[in-house]
C-alpha cells in the first residue's frame, strides 16, 4: 500500500529535551515536505527536499533541522524544542516537486506538546 | 496581503444543496490547483486538481478555474453530511502555497 509513514503520532515531552519526528515514504517520490498546522494559520512549510541530500527551508524553518540521506526518509530534528513549537506536524511527499504541481500525499500527522 | 485567500467560515449548507467554496491569489504566474478535504485532526487529503482554465468534473466535486480573475472554486453538488470538513486550497508556481482553509458544515 503506497503510504507516508510518521511516528510518533503523539509525542508530549519538555523543553529542550531532543526529538525526531521520522517520517517514511514507499512510492519513491523525489519530493518530501514538512508543515506545521496550528489553529487559523493553516498549513505551514517548515523544510523541503527536491531529492536526496537536497533539502531548502520553508516559511517557518527556525528551531527545526531535516535531513535527507536516503530517497525513502525525511526526519524533522527539534534540537532544543520550546513551546511554541507546540503544533499538529504532517510529513508530505510527491513526485517531481511543487514546481511539477503534482499532489502531494500526506501522513497522518505527529501531534507534539512541548511542555 | 495574503497569497492565497479563503473564507474561514463557518459555510453552513443543508443538507442536498450545493456548496460553493472559493479561493482567490494574487500570484498570476501560478500553474497548478489543488482543493483539499481535512476532518478535524487528520491529514489532508486531495479531492481534486486543475490546471487550465475551465471546469473540471470528478463525480459530486465539479472545480472551477479562472485565472484572469484569479480565483478557483469547488462546487459540491447533492451535499451530503460526511462533506462536513475544513477545505484547503493550494496553487503552485514553483512554491507551493496554501490557503487557510474554509470550514465547511453540512446540516441533516
Amino acid at each position: 500500500e503506497a503510504q507516508v509513514t510518521q511516528n510518533p503520532r503523539y509525542l508530549i515531552t519538555v523543553t529542550g529535551k531532543k526529538l525526531t519526528v521520522t517520517c517514511s515514504q514507499n512510492m519513491n517520490h523525489e519530493y518530501m515536505s514538512w508543515y506545521r498546522q496550528d489553529p487559523g494559520l493553516g498549513l505551514r512549510q517548515i523544510y523541503y527536499s527536491m531529492n536526496v541530500e537536497v533539502t531548502d527551508k520553508g516559511d517557518v524553518p527556525e528551531g527545526y533541522k531535516v535531513s535527507r540521506k536516503e530517497k525513502r526518509n525525511f526526519p524533522l530534528i527539534l534540537e532544543s524544542p520550546s513551546p511554541n513549537q507546540t503544533s499538529l506536524y504532517f510529513c508530505a511527499s510527491s513526485f517531481q516537486g511543487q514546481a511539477g504541481g503534482q499532489p502531494q500525499h500526506f501522513g497522518d500527522g505527529t501531534r507534539l506538546s512541548i511542555l | 496581503q495574503k497569497e492565497v485567500e479563503q473564507n474561514s467560515g463557518p459555510l453552513s449548507v443543508p443538507e442536498g444543496a450545493i456548496a460553493s467554496l472559493n479561493c482567490t491569489y494574487s500570484d498570476r504566474g501560478s500553474q497548478s490547483f489543488f482543493w483539499y478535504r481535512q476532518y478535524s485532526g487528520k491529514s489532508p487529503e486531495l479531492i481534486m486538481f486543475i490546471y487550465s482554465n475551465g471546469d473540471k468534473e470528478d463525480g459530486r466535486f465539479t472545480a472551477q478555474l479562472n485565472k484572469a480573475s484569479q480565483y478557483v472554486s469547488l462546487l459540491i453538488r447533492d451535499s451530503q453530511p460526511s462533506d462536513s470538513a475544513t477545505y484547503l486550497c493550494a496553487l503552485s508556481n514553483y512554491q507551493l502555497i496554501w490557503g487557510a482553509g474554509t470550514k465547511l458544515i453540512i446540516k441533516p
